[in-house]
C-alpha cells in the first residue's frame, strides 16, 4: 500500500535551516511528484510547492521563494524540503503528499507530519 | 488564485444535511478538490474534479459546481464527520487551499 513516512520532529533557532525528508513506498516513486503543505497551530493549509520525480522540476509557492528547495533522491524513494532562514512563525507541521494524475493531481495520500518548531 | 469557503464553522446534529461553499476568485472550471481533516490528522482527500468521489468515500458525500463556486455536502451526518474541511484549486500555481469550516456537533 501506499506509504509515505516523514523524518520527526525538530527545534530550531531563529535563522537556521531544517530539512524534512518523505520516504515513499508501495508505487511507482519515479512517475510521480511529491508536493509539501504546511499548518501553522490552530490555522489552515498552505501550499509550499512540489517536485516531480522524473525530472526534478519544482514549482514553489511565492510566500517560499527563495528560502525553500524540494529535491528528490529517486535511488531511495525519499524526498526532502529544506527551509532557510527559519522564523518564529515558521513554526508549523509540514507535510508531504502525493499528487496523482488520476485524481487530477491533488493529494491523495500524505504524511504523517512533521512538527518544526522555531524557537530562540 | 483565492478561495473563500463559508461558513467559517457550523454546528450540525448527527442526521443533519449540511452543505459548505467554496467561492473562486476567478474561474476554474472543475478544478477543485475537497478534503476533511481531523486534529492532528493530515487530511483525507474527499473529492476531486469538483464531484469526483475518491476511491473509498462514503456516498453521503457529494461535491458540485464548476467555474468560481462550489459545494460540498454531507447528506446525513455522521459521528465521524465532524472535522474541518477545505477545499483546493488544481486549476493553477500555487495550488491553493480555501481557509476550512470547523464542523462541529451542535
Amino acid at each position: 500500500q501506499v506509504q509515505l513516512v516523514q523524518s520527526g520532529a525538530e527545534v530550531k533557532r531563529p535563522g537556521a535551516s531544517v530539512k524534512v525528508s518523505c520516504k515513499a513506498s508501495g508505487y511507482s516513486f519515479n512517475t510521480q511528484g511529491i508536493g509539501w503543505v504546511r499548518q501553522a497551530p490552530g490555522q489552515g493549509l498552505e501550499w509550499m510547492g512540489w517536485i516531480t520525480a522524473y525530472n526534478g522540476n519544482t514549482d514553489y509557492a511565492q510566500n517560499f521563494q527563495g528560502r525553500v528547495t524540494m529535491t528528490i533522491d529517486t535511488s531511495t524513494d525519499t524526498a526532502y524540503m529544506e527551509l532557510r532562514s527559519l522564523r518564529s512563525d515558521d513554526t508549523a507541521v509540514y507535510y508531504c503528499a502525493r499528487p496523482f494524475a488520476i485524481t487530477w493531481w491533488s493529494f491523495d495520500y500524505w504524511g504523517q507530519g512533521t512538527l518544526v518548531t522555531v524557537s530562540s | 488564485i483565492q478561495l473563500t469557503q463559508s461558513p467559517s464553522s457550523l454546528s450540525a446534529s448527527v442526521g443533519d444535511r449540511v452543505t459548505i461553499t467554496c467561492r473562486a476568485s476567478q474561474g476554474i472550471s472543475s478544478y477543485l478538490a475537497w478534503y476533511q481533516q481531523k486534529p492532528g490528522k493530515a487530511p483525507k482527500l474527499l473529492i476531486y474534479a469538483a464531484s469526483t468521489l475518491q476511491s473509498g468515500v462514503p456516498s453521503r458525500f457529494s461535491g458540485s459546481g464548476s467555474g468560481t463556486d462550489f459545494t460540498l455536502t454531507i447528506s446525513s451526518l455522521q459521528p465521524e464527520d465532524f472535522a474541518t474541511y477545505y477545499c483546493q484549486q488544481l486549476y493553477n500555481y500555487p495550488r491553493t487551499f480555501g481557509q476550512g469550516t470547523k464542523l462541529e456537533i451542535k
